[in-house]
């Protein structure tokens, strides 16, 4: 089945940009989401097919996807974006329809 | 705005039923354009998809082939909610349980979640 690996820690100064990889073979070809998750609580959908924001999230944070590489990108870093993220992929022949991340805990200085 | 509430008990003994109620307010079970999901996560397993529940003119299940034989998810359109109900859990059941939304708007993402329902199998 499907697998999509994540660094498990991110580090970044404030005002700095935080890159974000999720890994997975041809992930190009698959819609690749996005989930912030503060400690105690839900995730929160930050991102979906590749680079689309729900409303209510900033424009400081990005994505993109390309090759066997998504990336979320965290631009102008603030305290308040210290969280895990997770990246989430669709795939019928897996055990599980949905794939995630193991997710990346994204510490600011 | 679209609210997700779960309910249940949080501490269960090996071999009994797990059994975790999602009410929703501001959309409808019925919907034809959404699915409801139940997920978990475990330090051990991360974020794990457990089935999911849908009416396209009839209802529609699909559960994870790990879990088939043991979960079923059933919608109440009387009460607009969700449930899950896990057989025969055990320790490796541990773990925060979470109702999600998926919707046309955001296709294969879940764009609603429960506050989540921490439950343990311990004897």
């Amino acid at each position: 089945s499907y697998m999509v690996t994540q660094p498990p820690s991110e580090s970044v100064a404030p005002g700095q940009t935080a890159r974000i990889t999720c890994e997975g073979k041809n992930i190009a070809t698959k819609s690749v989401h996005w989930y912030g998750q503060q400690p105690g609580q839900a995730p929160v959908l930050v991102v979906y097919d590749d680079s689309d924001r729900p409303s209510g999230i900033p424009e400081r944070i990005s994505a993109s996807n390309s090759g066997n590489t998504a990336t979320l990108t965290i631009r102008r870093v603030e305290a308040g974006d210290e969280a895990d993220y997770f990246c989430q992929v669709c795939d019928t022949g897996s055990d599980q329809r949905f794939v995630f991340g193991s997710g990346t805990k994204v510490t600011v200085l | 705005q679209v609210q997700l509430q779960q309910s249940g008990p949080g501490l269960l003994k090996p071999s009994q039923i797990l059994a975790l109620t999602c009410a929703i307010s501001g959309d409808n079970v019925s919907n034809n354009t959404t699915t409801w999901n139940w997920l978990r996560q475990s330090p051990s397993r991360g974020l794990e998809w457990l089935g999911r529940t849908s009416y396209r003119s009839k209802w529609f299940n699909d559960y994870a082939v790990s879990l088939k034989g043991r979960i079923t998810i059933n919608p109440d359109t009387s009460k607009n909610q969700f449930s899950l109900q896990l057989n025969s859990v055990a320790p490796d059941d541990t773990a925060v349980y979470f109702c999600a939304r998926e919707s046309q708007r955001t296709p294969e993402a879940f764009d609603v979640w429960g506050q989540g329902t921490m439950v343990i199998v311990s004897s």
